[in-house]
């Protein structure tokens, strides 16, 4: 069972390149996440989706765009990078759009930005 | 605004409890959750508590008090598997979920 599969592991980047972080799971969840994990701050929310089709902002969108074309996939695209987008992000998904549910993450993407 | 307060970090002796605290200030609230995070790994899920009170799973407990926006974790017979980021978040009233920073446990022989 792979749950959810995040692509790459790693990747240094350099400054204005454009980067999309791949995000695929096999649960069948409605709702999808990408959040960013900073040292010593939380877990930051970037976009997520309730359902295919539909995305919506989180806290920290600026920079930031993602689709939503079916169930699997929910792809995370920086167009133009830049250092403060250093960082380790973490895509999830929830069988649970309205309700508080649990969450499963994927094992994270490293981003540096040179 | 919206804020998420716990330890930033606990040392513990193998075999020992430990309790990490973690208060919030939300805008409404829809359950309060724990995740464990091991150094390098994606975080996961432990625990949910939306009514007030003990949830007891094994080794692990959580507690929910709304009326004082408080909760903590109890871990018992802790083992050096246990060394891990505790992160304890709450869902607002548009169920987003909000994050604390995270309690680095570290566990001692």
């Amino acid at each position: 069972i792979a749950g959810i599969t995040q692509a790459p592991t790693s990747q240094i980047l350099a400054a204005g390149r454009r980067m999309t972080l791949r995000c695929t799971q096999d649960m069948r969840h409605n709702a999808m996440y990408w959040y960013r994990q900073d040292l010593g701050l939380g877990l930051r929310l970037i976009h997520y989706s309730n359902t295919a089709g539909t995305t919506g902002k989180g806290e920290v969108p600026d920079g930031y765009s993602v689709s939503r074309a079916n169930t699997d996939d929910f792809p995370l695209t920086l167009a133009s990078a830049v250092p403060s987008q250093t960082s380790v992000y973490f895509c999830a998904s929830s069988d649970s759009s309205l309700a508080a549910g649990e969450l499963f993450f994927g094992e994270g993407s490293r981003l540096t930005v040179l | 605004g919206q804020n998420i307060d716990q330890p930033t970090e606990m040392t513990a002796t193998e075999g020992a409890i430990v309790q990490i605290n973690c208060t919030y200030q939300t805008s409404g609230f829809n359950g309060l959750f724990w995740y464990q995070q091991h150094a390098g790994e994606a975080p996961t899920f432990l625990s949910y508590n939306v009514l007030d009170g003990l949830e007891e799973k094994g080794r692990f407990s959580s507690f929910l008090s709304r009326s004082k926006g408080y909760s903590y974790l109890l871990l018992k017979e802790l083992q050096m598997k246990d060394s891990a980021s505790y992160l304890c978040a709450v869902a607002d009233s548009n169920y987003q979920l909000i994050w604390g920073a995270g309690t680095k446990l570290i566990i001692k022989p």
